[in-house]
């Protein structure tokens, strides 16, 4: 049950699109496709932002989009806006239903 | 308006135990996959415990197996942390989530556990 690697820091001018990474492996991320994207504001609840990699839950912008390729999942988020500022984590089903979080990306909007 | 509430946190010295619940309101947490997850000061969210909705499968994160039981209450619309031989790094904000098709939906506000002497 190793964490997903996720870096720590990303950043972005308001309206550049930015992309944070999440690596696992072929037990996790690469073995199918219950991958997850949440973000966090300080103090706040979890936010799911994408599940079943690439999929938005009702009400969430169509500035957040995700994919995968093998091992590693992507959140895209374009057109930044200062709330977007926050921790986002991705999370996948990592066999025998446990699940795996990353570490959590802090995304600043400068 | 669907919501989960947490509730037990506190502070517990090393060794100790503590029950967190989380209940559900605007919906039936009875047909709901259940999880506990946590995170603590500085770090990130980390998966704890799922419970399936008849509450006969449950599974655990390595780092609790063995001293925390994920159960539920169908009638009473609750879930339970039962939480043993609590250690420091069992310091954190604890969340429940439903699940919906292995995502982690809805979110309550968490509640915080602090152990130490």
């Amino acid at each position: 049950q190793s964490a997903l690697t996720q870096p720590r820091s990303v950043s972005g001018s308001p309206g550049q699109s930015v992309t944070l990474s999440c690596t696992g492996t072929s037990g996790d991320v690469g073995g199918h496709n219950y991958v997850s994207w949440y973000q966090q504001h300080s103090g706040k609840a979890p936010k799911v932002m994408i599940y079943d990699v690439s999929t938005r839950p009702s009400g969430v912008p169509d500035r957040f989009s995700g994919s995968k390729s093998g091992n590693t999942a992507s959140l895209t988020i374009s057109g930044l806006q200062p709330e977007d500022e926050a921790d986002y984590y991705c999370c996948s089903l990592a066999g025998s239903y446990t699940w795996v979080f990353g570490g959590g990306t802090k995304l600043t909007v400068l | 308006e669907v919501q989960l509430v947490e509730s037990g946190g506190g502070l517990v010295q090393p060794g100790g135990s503590l029950r967190l619940s989380c209940v559900g309101s605007g919906f039936s947490l009875s047909t709901s996959w259940m999880h506990w997850v946590r995170k603590a000061p500085g770090k990130g969210l980390v998966w704890v415990s799922l419970i399936k909705s008849d509450g006969t499968s449950t599974t655990y994160a390595d780092s609790v197996k063995g001293r925390f039981i994920i159960s539920r209450d169908n009638v009473k619309n609750t879930v339970y942390l039962q939480m043993n031989s609590l250690r420091d790094e069992d310091t954190a904000v604890y969340y429940c989530a439903t699940d919906r098709y292995y995502t982690l939906n809805v979110w309550g506000q968490g509640t915080t556990v602090t152990v130490s002497s």
